[in-house]
């Protein structure tokens, strides 16, 4: 079956405009996780959801990220005022379970650049 | 808090010489661990976990809760292995905490 997309591939906004992302998750998949990955830096975690809520919010770097995700399946991650620091690789991935050791999937990321 | 260091960003070896990517980690529970790999053009993946005790594509990785390593291993390195590593740790949050990643190149 398909697995996780994202769209878009890129992204090229200005300064200041806000910005949304979209994943959609693996069928069936409980576990949805948004991720940042910026020049030079290893994957940080921003957020993930179980079902349609976020338990865990404590990776969004500030109060401009925020995060949804509807009838358990498609999510989207918004950046607003997006300033130059937020550019990166956003992946998302998802599981089939929250147990321990569960793989993650993740998909092919959004390219963000804030000129 | 945890923290997961992968000391090396690049690493080349020669086809057929052994190969170990190097992975360290801080976190007071009790870790699970994995690595995933990104080969060019494609996306992020499973290599594998520990909680498996698996070997994929001849790779290995043995937990050591003293030295808090989980160090990557292959007897004999193939150019098809050529990749971007990443080390990671799951907290009882069940969100991954990423090392920054060593690039594996294999010189034919």
């Amino acid at each position: 079956g398909a697995g996780v997309s994202q769209s878009p591939s890129n992204k090229v906004t200005e300064k200041g405009k806000d910005v949304e992302l979209r994943c959609d998750p693996i069928s069936g998949h409980t576990a949805l996780y948004w991720y940042r990955q910026s020049l030079g830096q290893g994957l940080e975690f921003l957020i993930y959801f179980q079902g349609n809520s976020a338990p865990d919010k404590s990776g969004l770097p500030s109060d401009r990220f925020s995060a949804e995700r509807t009838g358990g399946s498609v999510s989207t991650l918004t950046i607003q005022r997006t300033q130059q620091e937020d550019s990166a690789v956003y992946l998302c991935a998802s599981s089939s379970s929250l147990n321990r050791g569960a793989e993650q999937y993740f998909g092919p990321g959004t390219r963000l650049t804030v000129t | 808090a945890q923290r997961v260091t992968q000391p090396e960003k690049l690493l080349s070896v020669f086809k057929g010489a052994p190969v170990e990517l190097k992975c360290n980690y801080s976190y007071s529970g009790s870790p699970e661990l994995f690595w995933y790999v990104q080969y060019s053009r494609q996306r992020l993946q499973l290599l594998l976990r520990h909680i498996s005790r698996e070997s994929i594509k001849g790779f290995t990785a043995d937990l050591n809760k003293g030295e808090t390593s989980f160090h990557l291993k292959k007897p004999f390195a193939q150019e098809e292995d050529s990749a971007m590593y990443y080390c990671a740790l799951q907290t009882g949050a069940n969100n991954l905490f990423f090392g920054t990643g060593t690039r594996l190149t294999v010189i034919p």
